[in-house]
């Protein structure tokens, strides 16, 4: 089925540790970006890219990379996991065009312990 | 300052009753685009409609419309006839050109609202 698939769906991480968040998307979509889903605050955007080999800082960056090589995939890397990067993670990927929302991906949900 | 503004964070309805989320937004951007989105507890992010800031009229989809008052910058999602699955967070959302390429179009989200409708 085409959409975006993220990996994994739940994940447990020690403090310190390193970790990738998978996703990808068959939609030959240009627009990709992760977001983090935190109670009260909505969507803040992670990081995002608009195609391959560009990527760019959303409104909450600190403590995450990211890479696009290619159109179908942008994994979310956490270097050094905190406490405070306990969240859901959701990949959305769309058009570049003002009209197009975002497919989302089904999320990841995050605990750093 | 909030770009998305959603002051309800929790609303209750009785089934088949209407149901008004409220949505107020600000942009300097003369062209955008409003989102609402819905997140029942299994947590998958649901496009419900979508507004221009261009369209004369206001968008409908199904039992969903959007009551677009764009000189108040509002953008309220109108349920009519609830159901009992409708009880879901409630995101509103806008997309607007960011930057000098206009290539980076961010979707901002507002807190949302939590729905509950009562049987």
């Amino acid at each position: 089925n085409a959409g975006v698939t993220q990996t994994p769906k739940f994940h447990i991480l020690k403090t310190g540790q390193s970790m990738t968040l998978q996703c990808a998307q068959d939609m030959n979509h240009g627009y990709l970006s992760w977001y983090r889903q935190d109670p009260g605050m909505g969507l803040r955007r992670i990081h995002y890219s608009v195609a391959a080999g560009i990527t760019d800082k959303g409104e909450v960056p600190d403590g995450y990379n990211v890479s696009r090589s290619n159109t179908e995939d942008f994994p979310l890397r956490l270097e050094s996991a905190a406490p405070s990067q306990t969240s859901v993670y959701f990949c959305a990927s769309s058009y570049q065009r003002r009209i197009d929302g975002y497919t989302f991906g089904s999320g990841t949900r995050l605990t750093v312990v | 300052a909030q770009k998305i503004t959603q002051t309800q964070p929790g609303m209750f309805v009785q089934e088949k009753e209407a149901v008004t989320l409220d949505c107020t937004y600000d942009t300097s951007d003369p062209s955008y685009g409003l989102f609402w989105y819905k997140q029942p507890s299994s947590g998958e992010m649901i496009f419900l409609i979508y507004q221009g800031s261009y369209d004369q009229q206001n968008a409908t989809e199904g039992r969903y419309s959007l009551n677009f008052q764009k000189a108040r910058k509002s953008a309220n999602l109108v349920i009519s006839a609830s159901q009992l699955g409708d009880s879901a967070m409630y995101f509103c959302a806008m997309r607007e050109v960011v930057g000098f390429s206009g290539s980076a179009r961010q979707l901002t989200f507002g807190s949302g609202t939590q729905l509950t409708v009562l049987p």
